[in-house]
C-alpha cells in the first residue's frame, strides 16, 4: 500500500527550532515530488514548496521562502520541513503530500504544530 | 487572498445538484493548466476528488464530475448526500510560481 506516514503532534515555544517528517512506503520515493502544504486553524490549504527526494531539488511559494526549509533523505525514504525559529502564527496542521502529474494523489495524514508561550 | 477564487459556501437539500466555482487568470487555469480538486472531510487529510479538470480517481463516485472553461472550473455534486458535506478545493498551477501549486480557498458544503 502507497502511503506517507508523518511525525507526531509538537507542542513548541516561541523561537524553538523544529524537524517533522514525511516517510514513504509502497512506492519508488525517489520518483515523485512530496509537496507540503499548510492549513492554519480553521483555514484553507496553503501550498507551502515540493522537493524531489531523488536529487533534493527544492521549489518554494514565494510565501514560505526563507521561513522553512524543506530537504529529503532518499536512503530512508523520508521528507523534512523544518524551522530554525518558530512563530506563534506557525501554528497549524502540516501535511506533506506525493505529487503524481501534477495531482497530489495521496496525503499524510498531517503533523499538528501548536506554537505558545 | 488566494490566485484562486472559490465561494466561501454552498449549500442544498439531500438529492439535489450543487455546484462549485473556482475562477483563475490567464496565468493559471486560463494559460493551460489543468484543475484538481479535493475533498476535506471534517477532522481528516485532503483527498482527491478530480484531476485534469474532468477526470476521476479510481474509487471516486461519479456524482462529481468537473469541468472548465477559459480561466475558470467547476465541481458538481449531484444527487447530494449528507456524507459530501465537507470542504471542497479546486488546486492549480500559475506561470509565476515555478511548479509550485495554488489552491483555492476552499469551500464549505453544507447539506441542509
Amino acid at each position: 500500500e502507497e502511503q506517507l506516514v508523518q511525525s507526531g503532534a509538537e507542542v513548541k515555544k516561541p523561537g524553538e527550532s523544529l524537524k517533522i517528517s514525511c516517510e514513504g512506503s509502497g512506492y519508488t520515493f525517489t520518483n515523485y515530488w512530496i509537496a507540503w502544504v499548510r492549513q492554519m486553524p480553521g483555514k484553507g490549504l496553503e501550498w507551502m514548496g515540493i522537493i524531489y527526494p531523488g536529487d533534493s531539488d527544492a521549489r518554494y511559494s514565494p510565501s514560505f521562502r526563507g521561513q522553512v526549509t524543506m530537504s529529503a533523505d532518499k536512503s530512508i525514504s523520508t521528507a523534512y520541513l523544518q524551522w530554525t525559529s518558530l512563530k506563534a502564527s506557525d501554528t497549524g496542521i502540516y501535511y506533506c503530500a506525493r505529487r503524481k502529474n501534477g495531482d497530489l494523489d495521496f496525503w499524510g495524514q498531517g503533523t499538528l504544530l501548536t506554537v505558545s508561550s | 487572498q488566494s490566485v484562486l477564487t472559490q465561494p466561501p459556501s454552498v449549500s442544498g437539500a439531500p438529492g439535489q445538484r450543487v455546484t462549485i466555482s473556482c475562477t483563475g487568470s490567464n496565468s493559471n487555469i486560463g494559460a493551460g493548466y489543468d484543475v484538481r480538486w479535493y475533498q476535506q472531510l471534517p477532522g481528516t487529510a485532503p483527498k482527491l476528488l478530480i484531476f485534469g479538470s474532468t477526470n476521476r480517481p479510481s474509487g471516486v463516485t461519479d456524482r462529481f464530475s468537473g469541468s472548465k472553461s477559459g480561466t475558470s472550473a467547476s465541481l458538481a455534486i449531484t444527487g447530494l448526500q449528507a456524507e459530501d458535506e465537507a470542504d471542497y478545493y479546486c488546486q492549480s498551477y500559475d506561470t509565476s510560481l515555478n511548479d509550485v501549486g495554488v489552491f483555492g480557498g476552499g469551500t464549505k458544503l453544507t447539506v441542509l
